[in-house]
């Protein structure tokens, strides 16, 4: 299975400031997601980071406010820019393996966010 | 797209008894259908998985199983122990892209 390192594990951030996550694996991969978990809820999919080019954002994230990085297979960053109060939430990075049948997937720890 | 509905959202048992939460899911293209404990302060950690090839998975004292006629996957712990307690996600993908949509999570306490 695939070691998912991200940094930071938590942060406390005044509001109007950036934080830039990082999410580092241990191994290639081809399908690098972002998702958040906003407290007490489940997981929801932020951007599939794609390697070489711009991230795809799923409905009700856009890019100017959690712009991606993807330089290479094995790393990605999620920046959370000019934060409010309602970013404080657990972002999380995933990695899918495999394909088809084979199909794994794997999070990294998190960064735990608090904005005040 | 894919639509995961769980189900009970909290669960309280007996240390030693079984706990079953369910799943259902919406696209009948999913062929990957993993559960997840998040234990608190932690990301999600993969229990067990089960793909539309078959009906049944176990590992020791969990196990899953997938009716893909009625589209619906149950996660299985028997003999519950206090560290089982945490919360439970399931997953099923968006057909082949690899993104996962979560169920809303169940919060099983094992009480010793």
């Amino acid at each position: 299975s695939a070691v998912i390192s991200q940094k930071p594990s938590r942060d406390i951030c005044q509001r109007g400031t950036s934080l830039t996550i990082q999410c580092q694996v241990d191994s290639q991969v081809t399908m690098m997601f972002w998702y958040r978990q906003q407290p007490g809820q489940s997981l929801t999919l932020i951007a599939t980071a794609n390697q070489g080019s711009e991230a795809t954002y799923e409905s009700g994230f856009v890019i100017d406010k959690f712009p991606i990085s993807r330089p290479n297979l094995t790393f990605s960053t999620l920046t959370v820019s000019n934060m409010s109060p309602e970013d404080s939430s657990i972002y999380l990075c995933s990695v899918v393996q495999g394909g088809g049948m084979n199909t794994e997937a794997f999070f990294g720890q998190g960064t735990r966010l608090t904005v005040v | 797209g894919e639509n995961v509905e769980q189900h009970p959202s909290t669960l309280s048992v007996q240390e030693g008894d079984s706990a079953v939460i369910k799943c259902t899911y919406s696209d009948s293209a999913s062929n990957y259908f993993p559960w997840y404990k998040q234990e608190l302060g932690k990301g999600p950690q993969l229990i067990i998985d089960i793909r539309s090839n078959v009906g049944e998975k176990k590992d020791q004292r969990i196990a899953v199983t997938l009716n893909k006629t009625a589209k619906h996957f149950s996660l299985h712990i028997t003999e519950t122990q206090p560290e089982d307690s945490a919360v439970y996600f399931c997953a099923a993908p968006y057909s082949y892209t690899g993104k996962l949509i979560f169920g809303q999570g169940t919060t099983l306490q094992v009480k010793p």
